[in-house]
């Protein structure tokens, strides 16, 4: 079946511009997932998604960093007057929940590639 | 608190030979245990996980990991490296009974197979 879908997959923007990333998670999978990965790092955990509850917002760096996700399906992540700082690759990722109520595995999407001129 | 390890930045093995990636963690409780792999420019994709049984856990691409607990480890392994096996590799940590869905990360290894 489809998986998790970004777009879109390069954004060059100008400093101070704002950039609207979307997801697409797999279907049925009630969590959402928002990373930043920079050159040569590891994932940098930004923000959660679990159905109907209030998201998780503690990775966010800064108040320019938004979220939105409408139910259970696609997801916007918002960034205001970027940033040189702010490019990195964005991963999303969605994942089902298992049979002890808690969140499966994570399964990625392809990223998209933000470049803050 | 609760942590994972990756003590290798690149691990460079020829190809045809025996690879292990190392990672260690740290958790309070029973731990939850991924591998992903990450291709250049792509995202990252699931090759296995620990949650519970038998020790020795098989995933895609032919990798294996095994959970030994009184090590704290899940090293990644592959009895045969192909070149394609070259790319980032990364160990990932939940606890069990950590109602919080978040995974604990490690760095990051690269891996080079050379021909």
């Amino acid at each position: 079946g489809a998986g998790v879908s970004q777009s879109p997959s390069n954004k060059v923007t100008e400093k101070g511009k704002d950039v609207e990333l979307r997801c697409d998670p797999i279907s049925g999978h009630t969590a959402l997932y928002w990373y930043r990965q920079r050159l040569g790092q590891g994932l940098e955990f930004l923000i959660y998604f679990q159905g109907n509850s209030a998201p998780d917002k503690s990775g966010l760096p800064s108040d320019r960093f938004s979220a939105e996700r409408t139910g259970e399906s696609v997801s916007t992540l918002t960034i205001q007057r970027t940033q040189q700082e702010d490019s990195a690759v964005y991963l999303c990722a969605s994942s089902a929940m298992d049979d002890f109520g808690s969140t499966d595995t994570q399964y990625f999407g392809p990223g998209t590639r933000l470049t803050v001129l | 608190a609760q942590s994972v390890a990756q003590p290798e930045d690149q691990v460079n093995v020829a190809e045809g030979n025996p690879l292990t990636v190392k990672c260690t963690y740290s958790v309070s409780g029973n731990p939850y245990l991924f591998w992903y792999v990450q291709y250049p420019n792509r995202g990252l994709q699931f090759l296995l996980k620990y949650i519970t049984g038998d020790n020795l856990v098989k995933g895609s691409y032919g990798f294996e990991a095994e959970f030994n607990k009184s090590q704290t480890s899940f090293h990644l392994k592959k009895p045969s490296a192909l070149v394609s096996d070259s790319a980032l590799y990364f160990c990932a940590v939940r606890d069990e009974r950590d109602s919080n869905y978040q995974l604990i990360w490690g760095a990051g290894t690269k891996l080079i197979i050379k021909p």
